[in-house]
């Protein structure tokens, strides 16, 4: 089983709205990852997680906030968004080491209004 | 540098081969990948291929990597329908954290 549960599917939202995003995977994987993609567009990184750990934040604003209570899930608090927030989130997980395959959601696809 | 580039579209008849290109500027990559993205779906991965190879064969799939150039290539034979969508090159190196770094994405039409 492959398989990286993202929800909801979509997502609309207020600019003063305060919505969470959640993934969970059942891989025994120990890094977990939130990429945003704009139409067309490679997935940039925002935030890894290894070990239930951020290991890397890539600058993201505050409004983003990640959280990886267990290591099977990882969600992403969204507070304040701005219209160009607007995107398809799509979470990711992989071992730590060896090959490093990054296994992807669906993704969730986020409107802010 | 953390280049990695591709050309963005290409269109091939149904039953023909696809060839789509990507090139890389970090010599310390590790593995690289190639991942397929359907029009509203997540990112699924095809193959991939360790640095120290120079091909690597999985059905109807070809990928060949030219370290010296760092060319990376992916091959789809007989091309269908269904394999329309965009692909994505990737790669890791040691020492990146995990971190992969994506190509621009090469948009493939299979035309009948």
């Amino acid at each position: 089983d492959t398989e990286v549960t993202q929800t909801p599917k979509h997502l609309v939202m207020g600019m003063t709205n305060k919505k969470s995003l959640k993934c969970e995977q059942h891989m025994g994987h120990r890094a977990m990852y939130w990429y945003k993609q704009k139409a067309k567009k490679p997935p940039e990184l925002m935030f890894v997680y290894s070990y239930e750990k951020l290991s890397i934040n890539e600058s993201v604003p505050s409004r983003f906030s990640p959280e990886c209570p267990n290591s099977s899930l990882l969600n992403l608090h969204l507070h304040a968004l701005q219209p160009e927030d607007s995107a398809l989130y799509l979470c990711a997980s992989s071992t730590t080491g060896g090959k490093n395959i990054q296994y992807f959601g669906a993704g969730t696809r986020l409107s802010v209004l | 540098g953390e280049d990695v580039e591709q050309s963005l579209f290409l269109s091939v008849r149904e039953g023909d081969s696809s060839v789509i290109n990507c090139t890389y500027t970090d010599s310390s990559s590790t593995y690289l990948y190639w991942y397929k993205q359907e029009p509203g779906a997540g990112l699924q991965l095809l193959t991939y291929i360790f640095s120290n190879m120079d091909m690597k064969q999985d059905q109807r799939l070809t990928v060949l990597l030219n370290k010296k150039d760092k060319h990376l290539s992916l091959r789809i034979a007989d091309t269908q329908t269904g394999d329309s969508a965009i692909y994505f090159c990737a790669e890791i190196f040691t020492g990146g954290g995990n971190k992969l770094t994506f190509g621009t994405g090469t948009q493939l039409k299979v035309e009948l």
